[in-house]
């Protein structure tokens, strides 16, 4: 099983519409939550951050966390054209390997 | 600041040779991580260093890799010798502490041949 698992897409939604972005992690002790942005050709950006169980928000951009479940999601309101990039979940445990673990990342495709 | 600085952002390279990937964390930052990243295998973890230490090089694909943060502001990873299989974008990326965000470089395109 990997660490963290994403759906590699690619998600197609319209413009204006909510993309809907989830992920799965393994480790029970992990404790931040990252998504990251990634344009073709260019290096990840951070877009939020999530510790604590439930939503997060930040202008068109909503994470949420259910440690319970081991699942944590990112929302995209009103999406354009140019939130079209891969989106990559990392998750930081508390035991062991103390950075970042990526997942394989969602390519999002926002048609016009 | 100036972000995580990488050099060279291309390289392209002979199987056989030396390959050495430059990394100016930013300042202040007490973590430096080098990931690798190709399509098959995604963003995958190398090495991490905390106050220029190394913590984990269990990423470390082989011995042919090595890397060193000789001081503060500055961290190599070395190939050598390089193969066709290296080939990949590597980053690097520094953070305050182990659990807070991690900024990337522009990353190093690496093409060996």
């Amino acid at each position: 099983q990997k660490e963290v698992e994403q759906n590699s897409g690619p998600l197609s939604v319209p413009e204006g519409a909510i993309a809907s972005l989830n992920c799965t992690y393994s480790d029970r002790g992990s404790q931040s939550f990252f998504w990251y942005r990634q344009y073709s050709g260019k290096s990840p950006e951070l877009i939020m951050f999530i510790y604590s169980n439930g939503d997060k928000e930040d202008g068109r951009f909503t994470a949420q966390l259910n440690k319970a479940s081991q699942y944590v999601s990112l929302l995209i309101r009103d999406s354009q054209p140019s939130d079209s990039a891969t989106y990559l979940c990392a998750v930081n445990t508390r035991t062991g390997r103390r950075a970042l673990t990526f997942g394989s990342g969602t390519r999002l495709q926002v048609q016009p | 600041d100036a972000g995580v600085i990488q050099s060279p952002r291309h390289e392209v390279t002979e199987m056989g040779q030396e390959v050495t990937l430059r990394c100016k964390p930013i300042s202040g930052h007490d973590y430096l991580f080098w990931y690798r990243q190709t399509m098959m295998r995604g963003l995958e973890l190398l090495i991490y260093f905390n106050n220029n230490v190394p913590i984990d090089d269990s990423g470390m694909p082989e011995d042919r890799f090595s890397a060193k943060m000789p001081n503060a502001s500055f961290s190599t990873l070395k190939i050598q010798p390089s193969e066709p299989r290296d080939s990949a974008v590597y980053f690097c990326a520094s953070s305050l502490t182990s659990n807070t965000e991690a900024f990337f470089g522009q990353g190093t395109r690496l093409t060996v041949v």
